[in-house]
């Protein structure tokens, strides 16, 4: 196992309600990156979190927000649910070194389904 | 066009085979790259990373060819727990990440 915990497992929404996600890293990590995985695809990025805050995006609104803690832990927040955000979303931690430019390899965690009707 | 290119498959293979995929990626400035495996309705657990001096570990080869802008994962005598999808990664900026949609690996007794 990776260490890297997410809550809830799985949710249930309705279109224009609000979600948050959660994640803790694994020990030692500083880094949480988040990813949207549709059925049939690749995960795509959508922000990484470094130093508790922001720090790359990907082509996601802005409805789509987060946050990272002092203990590294985060969240995602997405607004205003759409039918499109159904998808499984997926946080992966990495410990960032050499003054924060060297990409440690990623640790996913088990996600959490989504499910917006 | 998307960042990262795979061909979906599915590749299916009897056991004992040998199977490589590819992976392209259209940002020559991409720096990291690696593979990952993922089980049907689990996470994406990582396999190897991909270095442009080739490396292997134990019946996996990966390998990075710059020029072309591809990278491959070789499988050699392919079991049947090796039956998964095959996502590659490309790190660009040192924080984006971008994966393929995956391959779809089907080891067959």
């Amino acid at each position: 196992e990776t260490g890297v915990t997410q809550s809830p497992t799985h949710l249930i929404k309705t279109r224009g309600q609000q979600v948050t996600l959660r994640c803790s890293s694994q020990s030692g990590h500083n880094t949480v990156s988040w990813y949207q995985q549709a059925l049939g695809q690749g995960p795509q990025f959508i922000f990484q979190y470094y130093r508790e805050e922001e720090n790359g995006r990907g082509n996601f609104p802005p409805r789509f927000s987060g946050l990272q803690f002092p203990n590294y832990s985060s969240e995602l927040n997405v607004n205003a649910l759409e039918l499109d955000d159904s998808a499984l979303y997926l946080c992966a931690s990495s410990l960032r070194l050499a003054g924060g430019l060297r990409q440690e390899t990623q640790y996913f965690g088990p996600g959490t389904r989504l499910l917006v009707l | 066009r998307k960042e990262v290119e795979q061909d979906p498959g599915p590749f299916n293979v009897p056991e004992g085979a040998t199977v490589a995929f590819n992976c392209t990626y259209s940002n020559s400035a991409s720096q990291s790259f690696f593979w990952y495996r993922q089980d049907c309705r689990k996470e994406p657990k990582l396999l190897m990373s991909v270095y442009s001096s080739g490396n292997e570990d134990g019946r996996f080869t990966a390998q990075l060819n710059r020029a072309s802008q591809y990278i491959s994962l070789l499988i050699r005598d392919s079991k049947l727990s090796d039956s998964a999808t095959y996502l590659c990664v490309a790190i660009y900026n040192f924080n984006k990440f971008y994966f393929g949609s995956g391959t779809k690996l089907n080891v067959k007794p």
